[in-house]
């Protein structure tokens, strides 16, 4: 079976810090992978999502940057955080066989307060 | 563009009453909806979905039906329970789009 896994699960960061939450799938390959953030009073909003290695599509501009290193690895990262970068961070693949009926599963979600 | 309308929280229900959840949506074509739910403190788990008109999904007791006709897809359980306190977001998916339109959650509450 499939499963995805993030870290850190808390993070506690000055203004201005860098930033870097991993996410992993495992059980699967070439997954699509997906960075959503969930920030209080705003619902779920797509930051980054990916088809392959290397291969990185930003759907909001911002002070955030995305990589996918290897095929099942997803990292989101910052040189300098923001206030308003607080918020909470899910990780998600999808199977690209399907089209768009194919499920998102999300990761248990990483909690980040810029301070 | 697209969007996902559900109706507003918190819903405060008493233990097995009827929850009916509304959600409606806005899109061109034919997109595949979702419900998501997250429990306090976790990330987002699927609950139920359907790709098609008049599809109905069904999970846990929860079932919705794709209403292609009032463009909607309301989610129901006939007898709610303290553990079904939760979060839950309806959600579409666009014919050659890699992005899941959110509506804003519904927060549920029920008590004993």
């Amino acid at each position: 079976s499939q499963t995805i896994h993030q870290w850190p699960a808390t993070l506690v960061q000055p203004v201005g810090s860098p930033l870097s939450l991993e996410c992993t799938v495992e059980g699967t390959s070439n997954p699509n992978l997906y960075w959503y953030r969930q920030a209080a009073g705003r619902g779920l909003q797509l930051l980054f999502y990916s088809v392959g290695i290397g291969q990185i599509s930003s759907e909001v501009p911002q002070n955030l940057s995305a990589s996918r290193p290897q095929d099942r690895q997803f990292i989101l990262s910052s040189k300098k955080l923001l206030l308003s970068d607080s918020g909470f961070y899910l990780c998600a693949w999808s199977r690209k066989q399907g089209g768009t009926g194919n499920t998102i599963y999300f990761g248990e979600g990483s909690w980040l307060t810029v301070v | 563009g697209d969007s996902v309308t559900q109706m507003e929280g918190p819903v405060t229900l008493s233990e097995e009453a009827f929850l009916t959840i509304n959600c409606t949506y806005t899109a061109t074509g034919y997109p595949s909806l979702f419900w998501y739910v997250q429990y306090p403190g976790e990330g987002l788990q699927l609950l139920l979905k359907a790709t098609k008109a008049d599809d109905k999904g069904s999970n846990k007791g929860f079932e919705a039906t794709y209403r292609k006709e009032t463009t909607s897809f309301h989610l129901e359980k006939g007898s709610v329970q303290v553990s079904d306190s939760a979060v839950y977001f309806c959600a579409l998916r666009k014919v050659g789009s890699y992005q899941l339109t959110f509506g804003k959650g519904t927060k549920l509450s029920v008590i004993p």
